[in-house]
């Protein structure tokens, strides 16, 4: 089946360093989201990219989609403490009216103030 | 607001004993999903339901059992015959199955004694 592979686990930075998660799928994917969930919270939509080689910005954060969309990454810029949480990634591939999204195990920020 | 409610929001059981976890949707998606989370694990499908009356296994369906009788509602059961119950459940909904951005509730959390 469809595996979403999401690095690393765990990633713990200074407040005002960089962080990027990457996720890979075994198969091309029709599209790619991703989500935040809060510590104690649950996961939130934060955008979804459908292109191959798509770029999206939302201030800080940018997300890439790879030419072959099987990639995907997530870069957040001068990352603050309100940044903290996880990161997932679920990709999408397209199938005859079944469901196939399928999530990353996410990435854990920590950010150190 | 539209939302997703999910109740309740801690639930504790003794083994053996099945448990009914609710999950109600003013957003009128059609499609409403059960997905379990554990440390480390990521989001793992449960089940889903495309539209009233039909509904579909997940990943790791053995265990649990869903009905659909109402587009609000998707309640999840968690038999006895889960082997390891004790977890972190999410609900979520999206407009269709075929952009499948989810909403998520709030989660309920469950421990069997």
């Amino acid at each position: 089946g469809q595996q979403v592979m999401q690095i690393p686990q765990y990633q713990h930075v200074q407040e005002g360093e960089d962080f990027t998660t990457y996720c890979n799928s075994s198969t091309t994917l029709s599209n790619i989201q991703w989500y935040k969930q809060r510590p104690g919270g649950h996961p939130v939509f934060l955008i979804q990219l459908v292109k191959s080689g798509e770029v999206k910005k939302q201030k800080r954060l940018t997300f890439q989609f790879g030419e072959a969309k099987k990639n995907s990454s997530l870069h957040i810029t001068a990352t603050q403490t309100t940044d903290v949480g996880t990161y997932f990634c679920a990709g999408e591939t397209s199938g005859a009216g079944s469901y196939q999204l399928t999530f990353g195990k996410g990435t854990k920020l920590s950010v150190i103030p | 607001d539209g939302g997703i409610t999910q109740s309740p929001k801690y639930l504790f059981r003794k083994e053996g004993q099945n448990v009914t976890l609710s999950c109600e949707q003013n957003l009128n998606h059609d499609a409403m999903y059960w997905y379990r989370q554990d440390p480390g694990q990521g989001l793992r499908l449960i089940y889903y339901s495309q539209i009233v009356n039909d509904f579909q296994k997940g990943d790791i369906a053995e265990g649990y059992s869903v009905s659909r009788e109402k587009k609000e509602s998707f309640p999840l059961t968690v038999t006895s015959a889960q082997k390891n119950p004790t977890a972190f459940y999410l609900c979520a909904s999206s407009r269709n199955s075929g952009a499948n951005v989810l909403t998520f509730g709030a989660g309920s959390r469950l421990t069997v004694l």
